[in-house]
């Protein structure tokens, strides 16, 4: 089946304008999980949404949002950007999330943001 | 932040077993030990996980010692493939979260 597909791939924006990034979860899973990957700070998680609803948030600021569609598939944004904005973001999806409790995220391939 | 250590990086001839030590002193009866790994310009792939038994699946096996203070990875014929960044993570269970460490980042030689 087909696996998470996270568009755009690359995106260059420039500081102060914000960017949209999408995330298509796997077949049947409802759980999606946004997480930040820089060389300085490594993977960081920002949210998890299930059934539309955000169960848990990490500590981004509040320039950071995102929202879950009927049909699973969710969005992140990023308004008024920064350059430290700069990074890989990674998606990932579950049948049910981690409290459902296999453990097993499925990652997609992530969109590489470039603040300029 | 990360509750785990793990040795920045390690090298393993190819063909040879890799093992891969994880310190997780401060696990609490209910935290899981969780292993991905993470492949050059691709997100994180789950191999394993164990709570205090040893486990096996087709990607590695997992041995927990008996006070749970520490794992190792063992994937038993290492290929260039597995050349990596592999992550322990200790989670709560009910947690919705993982809290990945720096990792060790396995380089397999020919």
């Amino acid at each position: 089946k087909a696996g998470v597909t996270q568009t755009p791939r690359y995106l260059i924006k420039t500081r102060g304008q914000q960017v949209t990034l999408s995330c298509s979860p796997i077949s049947g899973h409802r759980s999606v999980s946004w997480y930040q990957q820089t060389p300085g700070q490594g993977l960081q998680f920002l949210f998890e949404y299930f059934s539309e609803t955000q169960r848990n948030k990490g500590n981004f600021p509040g320039r950071f949002s995102g929202r879950q569609f009927s049909n699973s598939r969710s969005e992140m944004n990023v308004s008024t950007l920064e350059l430290g904005d700069s990074a890989l973001y990674l998606c990932a999806s579950s049948l049910t999330g981690l409290a459902g409790y296999t453990g097993e995220l499925f990652f997609g391939e992530g969109s590489r943001l470039t603040v300029l | 932040d990360a509750k785990t250590t793990q040795p920045t990086s390690m090298d393993c001839a190819e063909g040879r077993a890799a093992n891969l030590p994880c310190n997780h002193s401060t696990i609490s009866g209910n935290e899981y030990v969780y292993w991905y790994r993470q492949i050059h310009s691709q997100g994180p792939q789950y191999i394993i996980h164990g709570l205090k038994n040893n486990e096996t699946n087709e990607m590695a096996s997992l041995i927990i010692t008996e006070d749970r203070k520490s794992s190792t990875l063992i994937l038993p014929h290492a290929t260039l493939r597995d050349t990596a960044v592999y992550y322990c993570i200790d989670l709560i269970q009910g947690a919705q979260k993982l809290v990945f460490g720096q990792g060790t980042r396995l380089t397999i030689n020919p």
